[in-house]
């Protein structure tokens, strides 16, 4: 079956535009993550969906960074005013009910902010 | 406090040699604990997974790891590495109580020589 797809996979912004990030998670997944990593490390969350229910932002850096999944499927991960250190490789995780953890990763789109 | 720690930035290895990577977690409690594969320019690859039971258990393309309670640790290892295993490769925990995020370790990057 399909897994986790995202686009676009590459993305170059110019400091302080906007970009929108697109998650399609693998079918019937109802739970979603966001993580982000930098060049050289490990990956960090950013947020976490169960359906269409945000249930946790605590790791999104700034109020620029913001996420919705409105029918509990699609998710998008919208950064607003891209700075240069927002660059970094941006993964998306799908889980499915009976394990949270589990979690199968897309490719990634890789951001620069120039 | 909640932390992974993979303390080899980076392993080279032969051909033909086993492998070794090592990961230790701080939690009060027996976690959830995954072992990740990521090559260039790809996401993350689950290769196995620890929830509960026998301590050491199998993955995928000849991987196993071992979870040691004592020492809080989870380490992978393969008897007999291929050019094909060279990738970055994280440690991932999941900490039962509260988020239903992962924490990832800061990866090992593998190199073979032939």
């Amino acid at each position: 079956g399909a897994g986790v797809s995202q686009s676009p996979r590459y993305k170059v912004a110019k400091r302080g535009q906007d970009v929108a990030l697109r998650c399609d998670p693998i079918s019937g997944h109802v739970s979603l993550f966001w993580y982000q990593q930098a060049l050289g490390q490990g990956p960090e969350f950013l947020t976490y969906f169960q359906n269409e229910a945000q249930l946790d932002k605590s790791g999104l850096p700034s109020d620029r960074f913001f996420a919705e999944r409105p029918e509990g499927s699609v998710s998008t991960l919208k950064i607003q005013r891209t700075q240069q250190e927002d660059s970094a490789v941006y993964l998306c995780a799908s889980s499915g009910r009976d394990s949270t953890y589990e979690q199968y990763f897309g490719p990634g789109t890789r951001l620069t902010v120039t | 406090a909640q932390s992974v720690t993979q303390p080899d930035i980076h392993i080279t290895v032969s051909e033909g040699a086993s492998l070794e990577l090592r990961c230790n977690y701080s939690y009060g409690a027996t976690p959830y604990l995954f072992w990740y594969v990521q090559s260039p320019g790809q996401g993350l690859q689950l290769l196995l997974k620890y929830f509960s039971g026998d301590t050491l258990v199998q993955g995928i393309k000849g991987f196993e790891a071992e979870f040691k309670r004592s020492q809080s640790s989870f380490n992978l290892r393969k008897p007999s590495v291929h050019w094909s295993d060279a990738a970055e490769y994280f440690c991932a925990v999941g900490f039962i109580q509260g988020a239903q995020k992962l924490v990832f370790g800061q990866g090992t990057r593998l190199t073979i020589n032939p």
